[in-house]
């Protein structure tokens, strides 16, 4: 039963361009969402997030979108870097549980220079 | 400030064995949650802890596995009699006691490597 999902396993862009990765979710108990970023052999780094009260998001270079009727949130990143390239994970999670985060599969970014 | 630090970061077993996976929290966490990972998958929730308490184990396989947090020392994450589906990469994240009202955002370890032979 997978609650989180990423249905595009990989993604490749063109430095400069626009990355949208994107992600839906199943369980309408959650109520906030994470996106972390993943190099190999190292751990899951906190990029943004976005709390069900709002819709929108903006860091920098990362906005995340949040559409909760069609429970789906999406990952924009502009202009995309070379360094950017990574695994991408969306995760969620309810205030009403324990915090635990619900992953999915990930999205492999690929950003040629 | 330290991160989260998880040792080994590489550990071979040979079936039938036991496996020890450790996880010190960064400083002034206390709370952990242990994550799987395996091949080609997002990380899927096995147990949170807090100090020498057990809260939430349900993504912790029946048998075999076992996890605790004492109150000095770190988080382990044991795995009893390894087999080779065990084989997998387990990341161990920290978080801070917050209000309920804004999110306790998770901190992630390196991850341990697990092999079973």
């Amino acid at each position: 039963d997978q609650q989180v999902k990423q249905n595009s396993p990989s993604l490749s862009v063109q430095e400069g361009r626009i990355s949208i990765l994107n992600c839906d979710y199943t369980n309408s108990m959650f109520d906030y969402f994470l996106w972390y970023k993943k190099y190999p052999a190292e751990g899951p780094t906190f990029l943004i997030s976005i709390s069900s009260i709002k819709d929108k998001n903006e860091d920098g270079r990362f906005t995340v979108f949040l559409n909760k009727s069609a429970k789906h949130l999406s990952l924009h990143i502009v202009p995309s870097q070379p360094g950017d390239s990574a695994v991408y994970f969306c995760a969620a999670s309810g205030v009403s549980n324990t915090g635990k985060l619900i992953f999915g599969q990930g999205t492999t970014l690929q950003v040629k220079p | 400030n330290a991160g989260v630090m998880q040792n080994p970061r590489h550990l071979v077993r040979r079936r039938g064995q036991e496996a020890r996976l450790r996880c010190s929290p960064m400083k002034g966490h206390s709370h952990v949650y242990w994550y799987r990972q395996l091949p080609e998958e997002g990380l899927k929730f096995m147990v949170y802890l807090q100090k020498e308490n057990i809260i939430d184990e349900s993504g912790m396989p029946k048998e075999r596995f076992s996890a605790e947090f004492p109150k000095e020392g770190p988080s382990i994450l044991r795995i009893q009699q390894v087999v080779r589906g065990d084989s997998a990469a387990y990341f161990c994240a920290s978080s801070s006691q917050r209000a309920r009202e804004t999110y306790n955002e998770q901190f992630f370890g390196p991850g341990t490597r697990l092999t079973v032979l």
